[in-house]
């Protein structure tokens, strides 16, 4: 069975740091460039990071750029968010999702049910 | 940034009966357009990529349409199972980005 499973969500202090992981199985991890999607309680839905299905390339959103760093081991066949420096504004349900290319640039076939992070004092 | 804006906000439709959502993106994304559905509690689930072809296991009553600026997702009969809210996303220029969601609900 295909599947993406996240964890590491916890509360956090704003200015905290945080990793997340998304163990991946079911089909050829490093074929495949992967995205971390967060959603914000009751909002749509935000692409935050990319990376290229050999970690050669890895693209943001300006809202995470010089905070955030994807990250991949195909050897574990697992993805990576460091999250540092975070904000109230990053509350929000993390999903890692699986490209349908290998450089990034496609739909998002495979999404995990999500990590939950909250930053508050 | 390309800005992607759905419409309506909010679709009331009667089981049985035809939807139909639209997508306008602020400048061209090609046939680099997919669409999404999620319930509530749930992960997004594709269902439409490079605008009309139908993700796997994907019922035959969803399709897209659309090039350039101008996208729909039409539900042909609507089963109960599809009450939920329906994203569009580009992914034809960095960032990604996604609209802001129609929900689809019971009339």
């Amino acid at each position: 069975e295909v599947q993406l499973v996240e964890s590491g969500g916890v509360v956090v202090q704003p200015g905290g740091s945080l990793r997340l992981s998304c163990a991946a199985s079911g089909f050829t991890f490093d074929d495949y460039a992967m995205h971390w999607v967060r959603q914000a309680p009751g909002k749509g839905l935000e692409w935050v990071s990319l990376i290229s299905w050999d970690g050669g390339s890895t693209y943001y959103a300006d809202s995470v750029k010089g905070r955030f760093t994807i990250s991949r081991d195909n050897s574990k066949n697992s993805l990576y968010l460091q999250m540092n420096s975070l904000r109230a504004e990053d509350t929000a349900l993390y999903y890692c999702a699986k490209g349908t290319g290998d450089t990034g640039q496609d739909a998002f076939d495979i999404w995990g049910q999500g990590t939950m992070v909250t930053v508050s004092s | 940034e390309i800005v992607m804006t759905q419409s309506p906000a909010t679709l009331s439709v009667s089981p049985g009966e035809r939807a139909t959502l639209s997508c306008r993106a602020s400048q061209s994304v090609s046939s680099n357009l997919a669409w999404y559905q999620q319930k509530p509690g749930q992960a997004p689930r594709l269902l439409i990529y490079g605008a009309s072809t139908r993700a796997t296991g994907i019922p035959a009553r969803f399709s897209g349409s659309g090039s350039g600026t101008e996208f729909t997702l039409t539900i042909s009969s609507l089963q109960s199972e599809d009450f939920a809210v329906y994203y569009c996303q580009q992914y034809n220029n960095w960032p990604v980005t996604f609209g802001q969601g129609t929900k689809v609900e019971i009339k």
